[in-house]
């Protein structure tokens, strides 16, 4: 199983863009990359998920370079409600495939 | 669509009693999956089921934890005895398939204290 490494705390303000970068440096050609949110008190929550190159929907974009070593999950704009911690995860596209979670970045987001 | 439901929502117990987690997953999903969720860490995976077998129990403590997801529907939890160390939050999940490309849908958990 890959695994990942991600900064454990990041600040921002409402209306900033949030960029948190997830490093996955034995990724496997099968491997695809997912990202997961996290409020209090709940269960986390799909956000996002990518294999290459650029994918964009309605809460977020993830960016994967060529190499695919690393990602970024984007949130554009974030307000106080996008305070939550946020996992990056990768797993096998085959096959019953075990994804697993680190401790993920805690995202805190001030007025 | 309704989403994966878990009860109770919370629990206290004593060490060395028992305790139950019920799950009800997402209409039509094949996967269900247990997770344990100490505070401040990523959850853990337990146990994932296909359908009615167990696809994944490797890191599953079976001296004293136990799950069965009968008729490949609804799935319960169980510990016993308790430690104190199993005071977590148990996370239940589904998705359509066990492939990585398809999410997991969380429910809110138990939260599980042991005294």
């Amino acid at each position: 199983l890959a695994k990942t490494t991600q900064p454990i705390s990041m600040d921002s303000y409402e209306g900033q863009e949030v960029n948190i970068t997830c490093s996955h440096n034995n990724i496997a050609t099968n491997d695809y990359i997912t990202w997961y949110q996290q409020f209090p008190s709940q269960g986390p929550r799909f956000i996002i998920q990518g294999y290459k190159t650029k994918v964009t929907n309605e809460v977020a974009s993830l960016f994967i370079p060529a190499d695919r070593k690393s990602s970024t999950l984007s949130l554009p704009r974030v307000s106080l409600s996008d305070t939550a911690v946020y996992y990056c995860l990768v797993g096998d596209i085959g096959g019953y495939s075990t994804l697993t979670f680190g401790k993920g970045t805690m995202l805190l987001v001030s007025p | 669509e309704a989403g994966v439901a878990q009860s109770p929502r919370y629990k206290i117990i004593e060490k060395r009693q028992s305790v139950a987690f019920w799950c009800n997953p997402i209409s039509g999903h094949a996967t269900l999956y247990w997770y344990q969720q100490i505070l401040g860490q990523g959850p853990k995976l337990l146990i994932q089921f296909q359908n009615n077998g167990v696809v994944d129990d490797s890191q599953l403590p079976k001296d004293r934890f136990s799950a069965e997801r009968l008729k490949g529907v609804d799935s319960t939890l169980k510990i016993q005895p308790a430690k104190l160390e199993d005071s977590a939050v148990y996370l239940c999940a589904s998705s359509l398939s066990g492939s990585s490309n398809q999410p997991q849908h969380f429910g809110d958990g138990t939260r599980l204290s042991i005294l």
